[in-house]
């Protein structure tokens, strides 16, 4: 069954305090795997998309990294701001953009 | 800016009350997505337009129904709400498998 897990599912950070979140997937045919940032009562934000082993995007203070069995988004110096639900989700259809989510982390950076 | 728009943001109806959300976007997107998603889960896929072939997720409700009249609009009907439809529920448009742009969500509240 095609699954994806996300870890841990709470983390609280002090402002400038670096770490890594977690997601661990098994889909048969891997097309992509993103990253959302979603807010208290808003949609999901789209942050990354990773195609293959090895692969890495940055955008400020965070970088989305890819292996064959999990991603890793590592979030170096956090602010307050950074605050939020992050989600991982994998891309499981070559035509549309279906895709599975993980339940996410909510991470909490205090100042 | 293109974006996507769900009307209404709040949505409360009494059990059983047949209930319609609304999605809109201005991205010209050919695929529209559904998604529910109860407090602290992961979205939920229930069904999605690729152009105008709807297709339906195996473990969605019949009581769920939906109407994409034109590209640009897409419609949510939940025939007779129960309370565990209470959730927010989520529209998304990409463009074939391209990364999803979320709306903010419509909040469903059953009385």
């Amino acid at each position: 069954e095609d699954q994806v897990t996300q870890s841990p599912e709470a983390l609280r950070l002090q402002e400038g305090e670096s770490s890594s979140l977690n997601c661990s997937y098994t889909v048969s045919g891997l097309r992509g795997l993103f990253w959302y940032r979603q807010d208290p009562g808003k949609g999901p934000e789209f942050l990354f998309t990773l195609y293959s082993a090895g692969e890495e995007k940055e955008k400020e203070r965070l970088k989305a990294t890819l292996t064959k069995k999990e991603s890793f988004l590592h979030i170096t110096a956090p602010k307050p701001e950074d605050s939020a639900t992050y989600l991982c989700a994998v891309q499981y259809s070559s035509n549309t953009g279906k895709l599975i989510f993980g339940q996410g982390t909510t991470l909490q950076v205090k100042p | 800016d293109a974006m996507v728009i769900q009307n209404p943001r709040y949505q409360v109806t009494q059990f059983g009350k047949p209930v319609t959300l609304s999605c809109s976007q201005t991205l010209n997107h050919n695929v529209m997505y559904w998604y529910q998603q109860k407090s602290s889960q992961a979205p939920k896929l229930l069904f999605h337009y690729y152009d105008k072939d709807f297709n339906n997720e195996a473990d969605t409700p019949d009581n769920f129904q939906s109407r994409r009249p034109n590209t640009s609009f897409c419609f949510l009907d939940i025939r007779s709400p129960g309370l565990g439809d209470a959730a927010m529920y989520l529209c998304a448009t990409s463009r074939d498998s391209q990364p999803q742009h979320f709306g903010d969500g419509t909040r469903l509240s059953i009385l």
